[in-house]
């Protein structure tokens, strides 16, 4: 099957700094690519959903100034976290679907990268 | 609204059938996924069904969906160590294009 890595797999910054959190599809093309975050113990949350050659679109309560998403190429969308806080902790995993072509109903997820920030 | 709600553990001995429940409140969605989450990893789709259909077997796996009642489960036959792991459904309203919307997950415990 398609696979979709992340790098990378777990981080740890100081509070302030900044993280980015690439996602590849390797060996498809993804035109949209969503991003997730999942506080432990508890469920998939989507943040944004991540488009190629254009903007963002964010879900209700994501700040987008803080979670930075760009999607430069049809295989890479990276999430940067600026100005980390404590509260950022948290498994970020991002998805994509197939693309065209892809004829199959599911997202491929990557394995996730867990932040902590001190 | 969109709100998926799982019950938070099982427990069942190894060899015993396992059965996971999902309830959905969103009638439009389309598809409907089993996925697995082991500790530390992304997620593994196991299965899914779209929604006209009412019943999916996948050699141990079977799904079964109530639309009238919106209600998913998640049977796995012959429940293994290996099985032990947290279980999401999930619901979408156009498939793979669409976001997903995940439930609050089960945790099963395989106990020997």
């Amino acid at each position: 099957g398609a696979v979709v890595s992340q790098h990378p797999s777990w981080v740890i910054c100081k509070s302030g700094t900044s993280v980015k959190i690439e996602c590849r599809s390797l060996d498809f093309q993804a035109t949209t690519m969503f991003w997730y975050r999942q506080f432990p113990k508890q469920s998939l949350m989507l943040m944004a959903t991540s488009n190629e050659g254009s903007k963002a679109t964010y879900e209700q309560g994501v700040e987008k100034d803080k979670f930075l998403i760009n999607h430069a190429s049809l295989t890479l969308s990276t999430l940067t976290v600026t100005s980390a806080h404590p509260e950022d902790s948290s498994f970020y995993i991002c998805s994509a679907p197939p693309g065209l072509g892809g004829g199959v109903n599911e997202q491929f997820f990557g394995p996730g990268t867990r932040l902590t920030v001190l | 609204g969109e709100d998926v709600e799982q019950s938070l553990f099982l427990s069942v001995r190894e060899g015993d059938s396992s059965v996971i429940n999902c309830t959905y409140t969103d009638s439009s969605s389309t598809y409907l996924y089993w996925y697995k989450q082991e500790p530390g990893a992304g997620l593994q789709l196991l299965t899914y069904i779209f929604s006209n259909m009412d019943m999916k077997q996948d050699q141990r796996l079977t799904v079964l969906l109530n639309k009238k009642d919106k209600h998913l489960s998640l049977r796995i036959a012959d429940t293994q160590t290996g099985d032990s792991a947290i279980y999401f459904c999930a619901e979408s309203i156009t498939g793979t294009a669409s976001k997903l919307t995940f439930g609050t997950g089960t945790r099963l415990q395989v106990t020997l």
